[in-house]
């Protein structure tokens, strides 16, 4: 079964500095979606960025991009010139074959001015 | 163009009652799954719809049901209440493919079992 593991239940970051929230999962399967969600107090679960397996390229999307280590089945999100707007759980799930959305137990990020 | 839509926006139930939740998807998209999420955990997956059937299911009771209509919106229905089943219910919607598609998320539903 896939597992999905996020060691740090809360972090912080000063504004406009740069954080790196850690994740890490669990499969057998080959082909494999991977995603990062935010959801901040209002509870709207929003999609932050996505990678795909077969796909050897780390996504960016503006100032977030990812650290995906296939090998090692890791996929770390790295968020760049953090803004106060970003504080918020920030989800890391797995997907494959557009079976059920596995989702780790979330880490508190909360940007301090 | 409108994104994922549920309602209502909370609701107080007491044990051993029924609920009915729903859900439209965000335009296009013609699957909905649905999520529980507890106080201070991630989202589990309860289960899929597409084309009208149930695609997938979690580890949840026959107590939780759902429906898909032709229009693809959704309702979930939770029998026969527990204090447990308290918790924010989550839709979301994407588009049926071989590969995995991106799911988008409703705001919610916060279900709260008295």
């Amino acid at each position: 079964a896939q597992t999905v593991t996020q060691s740090q239940p809360e972090m912080s970051v000063q504004e406009a500095e740069t954080v790196t929230l850690s994740c890490t999962y669990d499969t057998s399967e080959s082909n494999y979606y991977l995603f990062w969600y935010k959801q901040p107090p209002s509870r709207q679960m929003i999609l932050v960025i996505r990678q795909e397996a077969y796909k050897q390229q780390n996504a960016t999307e503006n100032r977030f991009s990812v650290n995906f280590q296939k090998a090692a089945k890791s996929f770390s999100l790295k968020i760049s010139d953090s803004q106060l707007g970003d504080t918020a759980m920030y989800f890391c799930a797995f997907c494959s074959n557009n079976n059920d959305m596995r989702f780790g137990a979330g880490t508190r990020l909360t940007v301090k001015p | 163009d409108a994104g994922v839509t549920q309602s209502p926006t909370h609701l107080i139930k007491t044990r051993g009652q029924q609920v009915t939740l729903r859900c439209s998807p965000k335009s296009g998209h013609d699957t909905v799954s649905w999520y529980q999420q507890a106080l201070g955990q991630g989202p589990q997956f309860i289960f899929q719809y597409y084309e009208e059937e149930e695609r997938q299911r979690g580890n949840f009771p026959d107590r939780f049901s759902g429906h898909q209509f032709p229009n693809y919106s959704s309702e979930l229905n939770v029998n026969a209440l527990l204090l447990g089943d308290s918790a924010l219910y989550l839709c979301a919607s994407s588009f049926w493919t071989s590969y995995t598609d991106t799911q988008y998320f409703g705001p919610g539903t916060r279900l709260t079992v008295l």
